[in-house]
């Protein structure tokens, strides 16, 4: 089936550092998405992106977060500086109009590590 | 409190049993819901959705929604090992866009 691709799979880095996450979504999709997951909790909306502009962003979605799809390029979300906090699983996942009885194509997850 | 709430947290069935858990909103915007499961090192994976009250069979699996009561349910018959994952059920308003609410999920667990 479509498959959405992140990558790294795993990222560590120093608090304060800049960091970018990459997802390649399902070729035809136009919607896009970033959840967040800390271990033991709930997944988390942070933010939708259609047509080269944010949508819809969440509490979560704090100033030090960007993101963006240059032509042709990976869906990125972007921190910058990282803080403690923003360790968890970063899911990127794609859907074709964003309509809300759609299904979403979720990635593996990119596991953020801040130390 | 969680606009999302599953349960049980964790559950254990035999081979060929029935795995049954629950999901509960306490947001009447939310009018389409979503079970997905994901399995260890994966992402979610969309199962199936249900928008309207009653049952709705794929397979071995069936969910059931309540809209009065803003409860939704799935039943894995004949469950196989391959069934054990953590089983997330999400809602999502009537806006554009698709944000989906996710509950913590319910982790099953096929015995052999």
């Amino acid at each position: 089936g479509p498959k959405v691709l992140q990558i790294p799979s795993h990222q560590i880095i120093d608090m304060g550092q800049m960091v970018t996450l990459n997802c390649d979504p399902v070729s035809n999709h136009l919607y896009f998405y970033w959840y967040k997951q800390i271990l033991g909790q709930q997944m988390e909306f942070l933010v939708n992106f259609y047509n080269g502009k944010v949508m819809e962003k969440s509490k979560l979605f704090k100033d030090q977060f960007s993101v963006e799809r240059p032509d042709g390029s990976y869906f990125t979300l972007k921190i910058q500086p990282t803080a403690l906090e923003d360790s968890a699983v970063y899911f990127c996942a794609s859907s074709v109009t964003g309509g809300s009885n759609e299904r979403l194509f979720f990635g593996h997850g990119t596991k953020l590590s801040v130390l | 409190q969680q606009k999302v709430q599953q349960s049980p947290e964790s559950l254990s069935v035999p081979e060929g049993g029935m795995a049954s858990f629950n999901c509960t909103s306490s947001d009447r915007n939310f009018q389409y819901f979503w079970w997905y499961r994901q399995h260890s090192g994966e992402g979610p994976k969309a199962l199936m959705s249900i928008f309207s009250d009653g049952d709705k069979k794929e397979g071995r699996f069936t969910a059931h929604l309540n809209k009065a009561s803003l409860h939704v349910s799935l039943h894995i018959r004949d469950s196989q090992p391959s069934d054990s994952a953590l089983y997330f059920c999400a809602a999502s308003t009537n806006s554009a866009g698709n944000k989906l609410t996710f509950g913590i999920g319910t982790r099953v667990l096929v015995r052999p």
